[in-house]
């Protein structure tokens, strides 16, 4: 079965910077787009980002362009989450979440549960 | 403010058939497939439908997707407790060049 766990989270000041990971299982990784997609406290989902399946393509939310970065490596199953510049507004939990098709153009079928990120002084 | 507006809430009582709409635009919903994702407490989201009218194995034929132009809809009959859920619309957007969802519609059972 397919398994997505997170981790990383945390508290953290605000423009520092963080890494997420999200170790993946039960499926073939390589084969597959995955996403991040974060929900702040109380309120809706978000998506962040997305990279296609060998990480050539990768698309950004445009809140966080030019600060995250998502990546992957396929030898280790794991999806990543590179966070710079952190800001109040970036607190919310976020999601590893695994695409229907390999470009990541489906939209998410399986996610995780989720990791914590705040950012505070 | 979400790129796809969804109402706040939603309610039914048991065994009623209760809809949830979805309103986008020609750059998202009117160019591509919709999903809906039902979200319980404290739970991460699960996919319900895809592909607009699609449900995955394990998703009772009781959820159903229907899309006309720029708007979707999600449709729930029979109406159950374990229902009671935040229930989001999701798509590509090729303005955005990016996923969006909806603002989210939390679903009370009477």
């Amino acid at each position: 079965q397919v398994q997505l766990v997170e981790s990383g989270g945390g508290v953290v000041q605000p423009g520092r910077s963080l890494r997420l990971s999200c170790a993946a299982s039960g499926f073939t990784f390589d084969s597959y787009g995955m996403h991040w997609v974060r929900q702040a406290p109380g309120k809706g989902l978000e998506w962040v980002a997305v990279i296609s399946y060998d990480g050539s393509n990768k698309y950004y939310t445009e809140s966080v362009k030019g600060r995250f970065t998502i990546s992957r490596d396929n030898s280790k199953n794991t999806l990543y989450l590179e966070m710079n510049s952190l800001r109040a507004e970036d607190t919310a939990v976020y999601y590893c979440a695994k695409d229907r098709d390999s470009r990541g153009s489906s939209g998410p079928n399986y996610w995780g549960q989720g990791t914590l990120v705040t950012v505070s002084s | 403010q979400s790129v796809l507006t969804q109402p706040p809430s939603a309610s039914g009582t048991p065994g009623q058939r209760v809809t949830i709409s979805c309103s986008g635009s020609s750059s998202n919903i009117g160019s591509n497939t919709v999903n809906w994702y039902q979200q319980l407490p404290g739970t991460a989201p699960k996919l319900l439908i895809y592909s607009s009218n699609q449900r995955p194995s394990g998703v009772p034929d009781r959820f159903s997707g229907s899309k006309s132009g720029t708007s979707a809809s999600l449709a729930i009959s029979g109406l159950q407790s374990e229902d009671e859920a935040d229930y989001y619309c999701a798509t590509w957007d090729d303005s955005l060049n990016g996923w969006v969802f909806g603002g989210g519609t939390k679903l009370t059972v009477l």
